[in-house]
């Protein structure tokens, strides 16, 4: 079984730039997270979809940040303006149903000059 | 608010040794409590998902524990390996505050 997929791996940008990551789910898991992991700390959530709704975004910073889940299936984060305090690795994970185990993907790892 | 705390940060034992991780958590209306392992620049494996309703869990060499009632979770690794380093993270589902990590335990096995 295919686990949960994400690209780029590493991303560099400037302040200010745009940059955007893809996750695609295990297949048939209907939830779908994002969270930000700075480095030493417990990944924190920033969003979670059911299916192509929204769940919770109550920590995601919706001036800079932003997310969708078309169709239900793969998602897209994105940020813009990226600033220095961004620098985390977002990783993406996802489970069967909203309460359930989760899986994570590989995580991209962002740094923000 | 829900804070989940991992004492210690870091741990060191040798090759062979029976360990114990430990998770506690401020408010006990949990939906499940999740064990993580993350290798350096890597994602996180799950390890054993506990419900609310369950005592414990068992995987391998792995088992889980779950207290409510004293709001701690207890991770046990026995006869521990060099391949057993890694950091070890607990998260909670809970009602109020959706999903919440620890800031993880790092383990280091000596050989």
């Amino acid at each position: 079984e295919a686990g949960v997929a994400q690209s780029p791996r590493y991303k560099i940008i400037e302040k200010r730039q745009s940059v955007a990551f893809w996750c695609n789910p295990i297949s048939g898991h209907a939830t779908l997270y994002w969270y930000q992991q700075i480095l030493g700390q417990g990944p924190k959530l920033l969003i979670q979809f059911q299916n192509n709704g929204v769940v919770d975004d109550s920590q995601l910073p919706k001036d800079r940040f932003s997310a969708e889940r078309l169709k239900g299936v793969d998602s897209t984060l994105k940020i813009q303006p990226a600033k220095l305090e961004d620098s985390a690795v977002y990783l993406c994970a996802s489970s069967l149903l909203v309460v359930d185990e989760q899986f994570f993907g590989p995580g991209t790892r962002l740094t923000v000059l | 608010k829900q804070e989940v705390t991992q004492i210690p940060a870091a741990l060191s034992v040798p090759e062979g040794e029976n360990l114990v991780l430990n998770c506690s958590f401020t408010d006990s209306a949990i939906y499940n409590l999740q064990w993580f392992r993350q290798d350096p620049g890597k994602g996180l494996t799950s390890l054993l998902l506990i419900q609310s309703s369950q005592r414990e869990q068992t995987s391998g060499r792995l088992n889980a524990s779950l207290d409510k009632s004293s709001g701690r979770s207890t991770l046990y690794i026995a006869a521990s390996q060099p391949g057993d380093s890694a950091t070890y993270l607990c998260a909670l589902y809970s009602s109020a505050s959706k999903i919440i990590f620890g800031s993880g335990t790092r383990l280091s096995i000596r050989p």
